[in-house]
């Protein structure tokens, strides 16, 4: 069964302070891994998509990295803007639906 | 460019009652997905439409629920009866049909049902 889990599920840094968010998954084959932010009462952000095993992206301070394994959101020098959920999610091989854990809520303190 | 948008954005109702659920996916999206999340748990997926046809049911839990897409545009989502297990938020989701093969989904703001 294809299964995501993301870890820790709470995270409060301070503003600066650069941490990373974990995502492993199993997964019947992948075709991609896919990386939402979530404000409260509202919908899922589309941030990253990674395909393959070694791709990385960048967006601001925020930048994705995939294994065969698991997936790394690194947030460098956060600021209290970037407090949100933060979801990762995969698409099976031959699949568009989407496998979705249950997010990591990140607070930014200033 | 207009996002992917959901009517109405709360609905309260009484367990037996029907209710129904838009979406308005980005225009010139071809796939149309349907989410919910449930309290406490992660968002599933129900269903996917390509233009009008339904291509995955698999998550759809009973056959409580219907999914429709008229002409491949706007789509409903009908719960008939509601039961209490059904509320949580329904997200739809929509993305193109690109060459490459790679669909990026986009969401919508969800509708936050309670059944009562």
């Amino acid at each position: 069964e294809d299964q995501v889990t993301q870890s820790p599920e709470a995270l409060r840094l301070q503003e600066g302070e650069s941490s990373s968010l974990n995502c492993s998954y199993t997964v019947s084959g992948l075709r991609g891994l896919f990386w939402y932010r979530q404000d409260p009462g509202k919908g899922p952000e589309f941030l990253f998509t990674l395909y393959s095993a070694g791709e990385e992206k960048e967006k601001e301070r925020l930048k994705a990295t995939l294994t065969k394994k698991e997936s790394f959101l690194h947030i460098t020098a956060p600021k209290p803007e970037d407090s949100a959920t933060y979801l990762c999610a995969v698409a099976p091989q031959g699949a568009q639906k989407l496998v979705f854990g249950q997010g990591t809520r990140l607070t930014i303190n200033p | 460019e207009a996002g992917v948008t959901q009517f109405p954005s709360h609905s309260v109702i009484e367990k037996g009652q029907t209710v129904t659920l838009r979406c308005d996916p980005i225009s010139g999206h071809d796939n149309l997905y349907w989410y919910r999340r449930v309290m406490g748990k992660e968002i599933k997926f129900l269903l996917h439409f390509v233009k009008e046809s339904k291509q995955d049911e698999s998550g759809m839990p009973n056959n409580r629920f219907l999914a429709e897409r008229t002409g491949g545009t706007y789509s409903t989502l009908k719960v008939q009866p509601a039961e209490l297990e059904d509320s949580g938020v329904y997200f739809c989701a929509s993305s193109q049909d690109p060459p490459d093969r790679r669909y990026e989904q986009y969401f919508g703001p969800g509708t936050r049902l309670t059944v009562t």
